[in-house]
């Protein structure tokens, strides 16, 4: 089982919708999760961290289910500035400070 | 807003040649990485840094590779023979280190070209 599982997309949805993006995780002991953003031969962005009572930052509202170890990020009134991969990230065990990497999920959206 | 830096923004070397990749991590930030990403791959982690030592390190990094702060700014991967397999694009990131593993924030990537 990989230990970050994205479904690779692509989602092509029109301005305005709403998408939402789901992640599987294999570690249990994994203590921290992430969204990351990364456009075409960029940098990964930190999009937001992600919280157990779950959490919101404008348009985005990221999602984490311990029991099933599934993480979900939901993008609002999408924009054609929001086309991008989106990288779903935990954490390796309990206090370490490698981050584990999703392949992504790739995000279309056409005016 | 302060961000990480890194140079050469693209590198080419031949195979067996020794490659010195740069970063000027976020200057309050007291962990250091890197981590890399063969095109059209995920990203990898390679190695955490920490108190002028390596904290972390993948299967990857192997005695090819090694990491140094050299002064109190910048913070180099060094490749000492390089393979074709290493062409990638190498991520340096920094975090805080106030909770692991931290909010950590990427540089712009060296590409590593190996021919």
């Amino acid at each position: 089982r990989k230990e970050v599982e994205q479904d690779p997309g692509p989602f092509n949805v029109p301005e305005g919708a709403t998408v939402a993006f789901n992640c599987t995780y294999s570690n249990s002991a994994s203590q921290s999760f992430f969204w990351y953003r990364q456009d075409c031969r960029k940098e990964p962005k930190l999009l937001m961290s992600v919280y157990s009572s779950g959490n919101e930052d404008g348009r985005f509202t990221a999602q984490l289910n311990r029991a099933s170890q599934y993480i979900s990020l939901l993008i609002r009134d999408s924009k054609l500035s929001d086309s991008a991969t989106y990288l779903c990230v935990v954490n390796g065990r309990d206090s370490s400070y490698k981050l584990i990497f999703g392949s992504g999920t790739r995000l279309l959206v056409r005016p | 807003e302060p961000e990480v830096t890194q140079t050469p923004s693209h590198q080419v070397t031949q195979m067996g040649q020794e490659v010195i990749l740069r970063c000027v991590p976020i200057s309050n930030h007291l962990y250091f990485y890197w981590y890399r990403q063969i095109l059209g791959q995920k990203v990898e982690f390679l190695v955490s840094f920490y108190n002028n030592e390596i904290s972390e390190k993948s299967e990857i990094f192997d005695d090819q590779f090694s990491v140094e702060r050299p002064d109190g700014s910048n913070f180099t991967l060094k490749i000492r023979s390089t393979k074709l397999e290493d062409s990638a694009m190498y991520f340096c990131a920094s975090s805080s280190g106030e909770r692991a593993p931290g909010e950590q924030y990427f540089g712009p990537g060296t590409r590593l070209t190996v021919t």
